[in-house]
This record gives structure tokens, sequence and C-alpha cells, in this order.
């Protein structure tokens, strides 16, 4: 079985300042990893993923985030926040490279002025 | 290219009665998977099809069924329909096993 934390449910950082989303996991097999944004009234776009290789992954919209096997944790991190950034953040695993994903229950990452 | 489109966008139902809802995939998309979106949580996943047949299946009552056309194409039903079924459905399509799901808008299913 497989689950996924995400410790903030809501993250309010002001635009251009550095944001870091916490998602932390717990699973009996090796897993992969992804990280989704959801906007307002949309579906989920895929920001990164980790499938092997590298442990710093980086995404779209300067977004990237570290796999931390000790720590069991895929926190995703941007230097530099924009407005439209903002949005619903999901950090999800999966056994496989995308089938049966296990998301978290997102953070709200709430850009302001 | 069209991304994963679903239909409707929104739908109203009645507790008890039956719901049907649809997702096409990306064209050369042989994979399609429901996942249901409760208002405030994060997706959770119902099931899983590959060339027409069931690959996977989540944590759901009898009442919840899918199949998948020939075309890829993709239905997911819902029996005896709930106030808590309530949500966002939402459909994702993969060109094959273990490849980068695409998701749709999604179906926003309301039950009173």
């Amino acid at each position: 079985a497989q689950s996924v934390t995400q410790l903030d449910s809501q993250v309010p950082v002001f635009e251009e300042a550095p944001v870091e989303l916490r998602c932390n996991y717990s699973s009996s097999v090796s897993v992969y990893l992804f990280w989704y944004v959801q906007y307002p009234n949309q579906g989920l776009q895929l920001l990164l993923k980790y499938l092997s290789g590298s442990t710093l992954v980086k995404g779209i919209n300067g977004f990237e985030a570290e796999f931390n096997k000790s720590q069991t944790s895929f926190h995703l991190r941007k230097p530099s926040v924009h407005i439209s950034d903002t949005a619903e953040y999901f950090c999800a695993v999966s056994p496989n490279a995308g089938n049966m994903l296990t998301f978290g229950g997102g953070t709200r990452l709430m850009v302001k002025p | 290219d069209a991304g994963v489109t679903q239909s409707p966008t929104h739908l109203i139902k009645t507790r008890g009665q039956h719901v049907t809802l649809r997702c096409s995939p990306i064209s050369g998309h042989k994979s399609v998977s429901w996942y249901q979106q409760v208002l405030g949580q994060g997706p959770q996943f119902i099931f899983q099809y590959y060339e027409k047949e069931e690959r996977g299946r989540g944590n759901f009552p009898d009442r919840f069924s899918a199949r998948q056309f020939p075309n890829y194409s993709s239905e997911l039903n819902v029996n005896a329909l709930l106030l808590g079924d309530s949500a966002l459905y939402l459909c994702a399509s993969r060109i094959k096993d273990n490849t980068e799901a695409f998701f749709g808008q999604g179906t926003r299913l309301t039950v009173v």
C-alpha cells in the first residue's frame, strides 16, 4: 500500500518570493513520484516526475523537486513565484511509471502581490 | 492535437439515479484511467483500462463500473447515486502502460 502526505494545506507567499511545497510518501515498494498542478475548474497538468536517475528533477514553469529516499520526501520548490502560479498542487506516487496514481490531499498555493 | 475530452462538463442528478460519463483519449492513446476528486481532496483512482481490458480497480463499490471501446474511448457508469458521489470525475489517457498520464478537464457531477 502507498500513501502521500502533503503537510501544508495552504501556503501563502508574496510574488517573487521562493516557495517550497512539502510532500512525504510511504510505500512498501519502489515508487515513481509526480507533482501535478490544478488551476480552478480544470484538470491536472504534470509539472515534473521522478522515475530514476538524478534526484533533482526540473519541470515546467521553473519548478523543481528533489527526491530524498532516506526521508521519503519529494518537496517541490520554485525560487521566485508569480501571481499565475496560484493553484492547487498535488503530489502523487505510483508503483510504475504513471498507472494507478495515489495522490496527496493537495496544497493550495496563494501568491499575493 | 485535441487533448483528453470528457463529456458532459457538468451534470446534476438525483439520488438513486444512474449516470454515464464519457471520455475520449488523446489520439493514439490506448490506456484510460478514471479518478474521483471530491471537493477539497486529492483525486482517487477508480479504474484503469488498457486495450479494452481492465488493468486496475481502486477501492470503490460495485455501483461503479467502466468499459473501454474498440476506439479506446471509455465510459464510467455509476448506479444508485448517493450524495457522496458528488465530485469531479477525471479521465486520464496514456499511450500505453507505464507512460505519462494526460488528464482531461473533468466532469463535475452533483447529486441532489
